[in-house]
């Protein structure tokens, strides 16, 4: 079963520019959730997708906006980047369904995307 | 909201001997606690989780301890060495959300 993949890898922006980050979940996972990954700040969550509908939302300023596709495949954008923007960003699958079902729970993360912004 | 403590950030051991990392949690309403080890430029990866409804869990090596009343779980390695050195995150789910709140993380050094 492939993994969950994350494209770009790396990428150099420039303040103000704007970036789209992709995430290809592991088949059959429906759940799909985005977190930026700082040495200041650790890991926090932007957002969670399931059946291509946001179901909960970290606290990130409205320049950071995501959606999920029939395939369950999702997108991360960044408007009008800032310095404080340069970050790893990751993304996870999980199945979710029948959420009290062991393993349901359980998020696998892709390698990342790394943004640097100049 | 959430918040997730974790101490300590930075552990140093000697191989073989063992290691604990203890995180605090906020939410009574948290139920699900899973660990996650970093290795430097890789992704995290689970390495333990435990539901609210047990007290203990262990696989191998490792081991996760909850008590709910006080809101503090803890990840227990033995017997350490070398390739345990890395980042481990503690991390908190609320009931019915399928959102991760981290703690900031525990750089882990196994001497040899």
């Amino acid at each position: 079963k492939a993994g969950v993949t994350q494209t770009p890898r790396y990428l150099i922006k420039t303040r103000g520019q704007q970036v789209t980050l992709s995430c290809s979940p592991i088949s059959g996972h429906r759940s799909v959730s985005w977190y930026q990954q700082t040495p200041g700040q650790g890991l926090q969550f932007l957002f969670e997708y399931f059946s291509e509908t946001q179901r909960n939302k970290g606290n990130f300023p409205g320049r950071f906006s995501g959606r999920q596709f029939s395939n369950s495949r999702s997108e991360m954008n960044v408007s009008t980047l800032e310095l404080g923007d340069s970050a790893l960003y990751l993304c996870a699958s999980s199945p979710w369904e029948g959420q009290y079902l062991a393993g349901a729970n359980v998020l696998t993360f892709g390698a990342g995307s790394r943004l640097t912004v100049l | 909201g959430e918040n997730v403590e974790q101490h300590p950030s930075t552990l140093s051991v000697q191989e073989g001997d063992s290691a604990v990392i203890k995180c605090t949690y906020s939410d009574s309403a948290s139920n699900y606690f899973p660990w996650y080890k970093q290795e430097l430029g890789k992704r995290p990866q689970l390495i333990i989780d435990i539901r609210s409804n047990v007290g203990e869990k262990k696989d191998q090596r490792i081991a996760v301890t909850l008590n709910k009343t006080a809101k503090h779980f803890s990840l227990h390695i033995t017997e350490t060495q070398p390739e345990d050195s890395a980042v481990y995150f503690c991390a908190a789910r609320i009931q019915g959300a399928q959102k991760l709140v981290f703690g900031q993380g525990t750089r882990l050094t196994i001497n040899p």
